[in-house]
């Protein structure tokens, strides 16, 4: 069965603190990891897709990486708009194309 | 273009009662899923349906029914609503198979649903 495992829970870091979230899965084949924002109150936005270990994807101050047992999102001198819930998900290798969803980490950047 | 919609955004219930929540997609894709999420944990998928006609149980259907009598709606139906089943309901859609942008899910923006 496929898990997926997110560290930390919560994350709090000043206005300009570059961090970073893990993801840790485990699959018995990758077809695709995904990285979702969820703002409080509304549905996950999408952020990126990756397929392969050593792939990379950047957005603004966001960008995500993959080996072949985690992945990681790293926020470069994060904004406070960039508080949010960082879901990841991992997409299940049968015909459904199921999401199997981590339980998220939880970013507050004060200004 | 509206997506993926859900309603309503808030209920409450009384044990015992039954309701329905809504799902409509504007943009003919296939496949549909319903996600419940608990405080602090991620999305759970209850059920989902890869076309009209055809649907399946995910990891936590139990006190859920769905249908897909056409393409565009996807309700999901609660009996007997019980506390457990207090929580945020998401809705989804996407197209079969890979897109340039990978295996995108559109989702709605939720009902929270308290069973008191």
């Amino acid at each position: 069965e496929d898990q997926v495992t997110q560290s930390p829970e919560a994350l709090r870091l000043q206005e300009g603190e570059s961090s970073s979230l893990n993801c840790s899965y485990t699959v018995s084949g990758l077809r695709g990891l995904f990285w979702y924002r969820q703002d409080p109150g509304k549905g996950p936005e999408f952020l990126f897709t990756l397929y392969s270990a050593g792939e990379e994807k950047e957005k603004e101050r966001l960008k995500a990486t993959l080996t072949k047992k985690e992945s990681f999102l790293h926020i470069t001198a994060p904004k406070p708009e960039d508080s949010a819930t960082y879901l990841c998900a991992v997409l299940e290798i049968q015909g459904a194309q199921k999401l199997v969803f981590g339980q998220g980490t939880r970013l507050t950047i004060n200004p | 273009n509206a997506g993926v919609t859900q309603t309503p955004k808030f209920r409450i219930l009384k044990i015992g009662q039954s309701m329905t929540l809504q799902c409509t997609q504007d943009m003919n894709h296939n496949y549909m899923y319903w996600y419940r999420q608990d405080p602090g944990m991620g999305l759970k998928l209850i059920y989902y349906s890869v076309g009209a006609g055809i649907t399946d149980k995910g990891e936590v259907p139990n006190g859920y029914n769905v249908s897909r009598s056409t393409t565009e709606d996807f309700p999901l139906r609660l009996e007997l609503a019980a506390p457990s089943q207090t929580s945020v309901y998401f809705c989804a859609s996407k197209l079969a198979g890979v897109s340039s942008e990978g295996y995108g899910y559109t989702f709605g923006s939720g009902t929270r649903l308290t069973v008191v």
